[in-house]
């Protein structure tokens, strides 16, 4: 059974650190596709990146990076230069598209907090 | 932008009352979902729908759940019975075909806060 998860509870940083935020997936399809979301404090769920099982190129949009391995099923977020705004909680997901289910089953999250 | 919009954000019931949560997803999408958040938890699957059917359902997604598309942009959630432990954010989520492709993103509605005493 697809599994997500993300052992980072909560991380507090400083404005300006950088900060990495930890994904392990458990799938046994071959063909899934992982995703990040962030859920700000008012609540709802904000696209950030999809990325399917066979792109593992690492991909970067602004401050925000995200680095997939496959060999270790992880697909880690790193933001650059935190900022106060980036402060709420980050949910990884999968969706096992080899077994035609396209319900995202997501980590735990992971609350970020950007101290000014 | 297009936009997943819920109705209503709040909602206070009584346990054993029926509620319906409502959802217009973003007009050219084909898929819908609900999902559901109880307080400091993860986000949980309940049911998808394509083509006027159920595709997919969680096991959280007992007989007294039921959802409906009752016409061409409303898409209802329904809960027969509340329980206590139904107090919870309900999302609902559309996403297409874009690219021949129906695993894209799910964009997300604002949720439904619903809270039974």
């Amino acid at each position: 059974a697809q599994k997500v998860t993300q052992a980072q509870t909560e991380i507090s940083v400083v404005e300006k650190e950088d900060v990495t935020l930890d994904c392990v997936y458990e799938t046994r399809d071959t063909t899934y596709y992982l995703f990040w979301y962030k859920q700000p404090p008012s609540g709802e769920l904000v696209f950030l990146i999809r990325r399917n099982s066979f792109d593992e190129q690492n991909e970067i949009s602004g401050r925000y990076s995200w680095n997939f391995q496959k060999s270790t099923s992880s697909f880690n977020f790193t933001i650059t230069a935190s900022q106060v705004v980036d402060s709420a909680v980050y949910f990884c997901a999968l969706s096992e598209a080899g077994t035609g289910r396209r319900a995202l089953t997501f980590g735990s999250g992971t609350r970020l907090q950007v101290q000014p | 932008e297009p936009e997943v919009t819920q109705t209503p954000s709040h909602q206070v019931t009584q346990m054993g009352q029926e509620v319906i949560l409502r959802c217009v997803p973003i007009s050219n999408h084909l898929y819908f979902y609900w999902y559901r958040q109880i307080l400091g938890q993860k986000v949980e699957f309940l049911v998808s729908f394509y083509n006027n059917e159920i595709s997919e359902k969680s096991e959280i997604f007992d007989d007294q759940f039921s959802v409906e598309r009752p016409d061409g942009s409303n898409f209802t959630l329904k809960i027969r019975s509340t329980k206590l432990e139904d107090s919870a954010m309900y999302f609902c989520a559309s996403n297409s075909v874009r690219g021949g492709s129906s695993y894209n993103e799910q964009f997300f509605g604002p949720g439904t806060r619903l809270t039974v005493l």
